[in-house]
């Protein structure tokens, strides 16, 4: 079967820097990506691996290990509208993704 | 400016009516694809298309039916509604290639209720 898992829920302080971990198994691989999706929104892109290693992107990096089947997202300097969930999604084949069931993310003050 | 448009936002409807939901884009995209997203999960496949070529998933109900009649253009078609497929409804394209990134650019979704 195919199956992604992220945690269900982190919180984290404002400021700080969170880890979200995902780990995959799946027929195929064509790529990782992470997407944010607040309440009731759509989900927006966030960041794409493709190969082994750190992608950054401003406060957000993402990181992958294709052996291991694993990536994180690193969200740094939290801000209270950083408060969404993070959904992990694996290009298996063609143009076919499967999503995680998303991490929510819990920004305080 | 929306570049993937949904509607409507909200949609209630009976226990089997059909219901349709739309989905435009101006993004110019090959790939359209069709989301069920319930409460706290995952969002699930249902089909997509590939320009014209449309892929359905093996485990995509029957109840489920699409329609795309250009590039713009992608419909939802629900036959007859059960208190199941109550879920957000997410429609989102891609440029296509194989070896682009592909990244999915989603619509607002619309909500469905089944009375």
């Amino acid at each position: 079967g195919q199956n992604i898992d992220q945690p269900t829920e982190m919180t984290a302080t404002e400021g700080a820097i969170v880890q979200i971990n995902c780990t995959y198994q799946t027929s195929g691989f064509n790529g990782l990506f992470w997407y944010q999706q607040h309440a009731g929104e759509a989900p927006t892109f966030l960041s794409y691996n493709v190969l082994d290693g750190l992608e950054e992107k401003g406060r957000f990096s993402s990181f992958l290990s294709r052996s291991k089947g694993y990536s994180y997202l690193l969200l740094k300097e939290l801000q209270m509208k950083d408060s969404a969930s993070y959904l992990c999604a694996v290009r298996t084949g063609g143009f076919k993704t499967i999503f995680g069931a998303g991490t929510r993310l819990f920004v305080k003050a | 400016d929306a570049m993937v448009i949904q509607n409507p936002r909200y949609q209630v409807t009976q226990f089997g009516k059909p219901v349709t939901l739309s989905c435009s884009q101006t993004l110019n995209h090959n790939v359209m694809y069709w989301y069920q997203q319930k409460s706290s999960q995952a969002p699930k496949l249902l089909f997509h298309y590939y320009d014209k070529d449309f892929n359905n998933e093996a485990d995509t109900p029957d109840n489920f039916q699409s329609r795309r009649p250009n590039t713009s253009f992608c419909f939802l078609d629900i036959r007859s509604p059960g208190l199941g497929d109550a879920a957000m409804y997410l429609c989102a394209t891609s440029p296509g290639g194989q070896l682009a990134k592909n990244i999915q650019y989603f619509g607002a979704g619309t909500r469905l209720s089944v009375l």
